[in-house]
């Protein structure tokens, strides 16, 4: 079972590139996330989907792109590179409820030079 | 809206010392209370978590009791091992947040043999 996958694992952008980090999930999981990990800042959202074809908007959005065509896959997109985008990025999925558990990805850890 | 405090680390033990790591919450509604781990180089996974008032969460000889009047989901161990080190985040989700996921800032573990 292969869980949550994230590719790349780590990745070097020059300011004003664009790319994207792909995410897929095979749990079926309604819900998926991606959150950017800062030191001291632990976990922020930057966009959630609650099934394919929904999207919104997290807590820090800006400069990030996703959608969500089909349950599987969320790919988030940057769209122009800045040195502030430095970060490890985590995809997670879940189902719908509240309370239940959110399985995570490995992370992909980008740099913006 | 939903946040989560967590106290500051790096938390330094002793091998078999006792573990205490305070989580304070402040949400609408009545949320569901998580603790996730991470470990070296990978991604999050659940620790334990609490989905309603008094409930007792338990895993891997961790605890946490989910405390309404104090607002609080306070991690402890007995006896911690060299191999807990880890970073832990407390984290909680609710309806009345659209159920996302929102972190602590994580706290850092080490315990020395």
């Amino acid at each position: 079972n292969a869980g949550v996958t994230q590719t790349p694992k780590f990745q070097v952008l020059k300011t004003g590139q664009s790319m994207t980090l792909q995410c897929a999930q095979d749990m079926n999981h309604e819900y998926m996330s991606w959150y950017r990990q800062d030191p001291g800042m632990g976990l922020r959202l930057i966009h959630y989907s609650v099934g394919a074809g929904i999207t919104d908007q997290g807590e820090v959005p800006n400069g990030y792109n996703v959608s969500r065509s089909t349950t599987e896959d969320f790919p988030l997109r940057l769209l122009s590179a800045a040195p502030s985008q430095t970060s490890v990025y985590f995809c997670a999925s879940s189902y719908g409820e509240m309370n239940t558990e959110a399985f995570f990805g490995q992370g992909t850890r980008l740099t913006v030079v | 809206g939903n946040s989560v405090t967590q106290m500051e680390g790096p938390v330094t033990l002793s091998e078999e010392a006792f573990l205490t790591i305070n989580c304070t919450y402040t949400a609408t509604g009545y949320p569901s209370l998580f603790w996730y781990v991470q470990y070296p180089g990978e991604g999050l996974q659940l620790l334990l978590k609490a989905t309603k008032a008094d409930d007792k969460g338990s895993n891997k000889g961790f605890e946490a009791t989910y405390r309404k009047e104090t607002t609080s989901f306070h991690l402890e161990k007995g006896s911690v091992q060299v191999s807990d080190s880890a970073v832990y985040f407390c984290a909680l989700r609710s309806m009345e947040y659209g159920n996302k996921l929102v972190f602590g800032a994580g706290t850092i573990l080490r315990v020395k043999s």
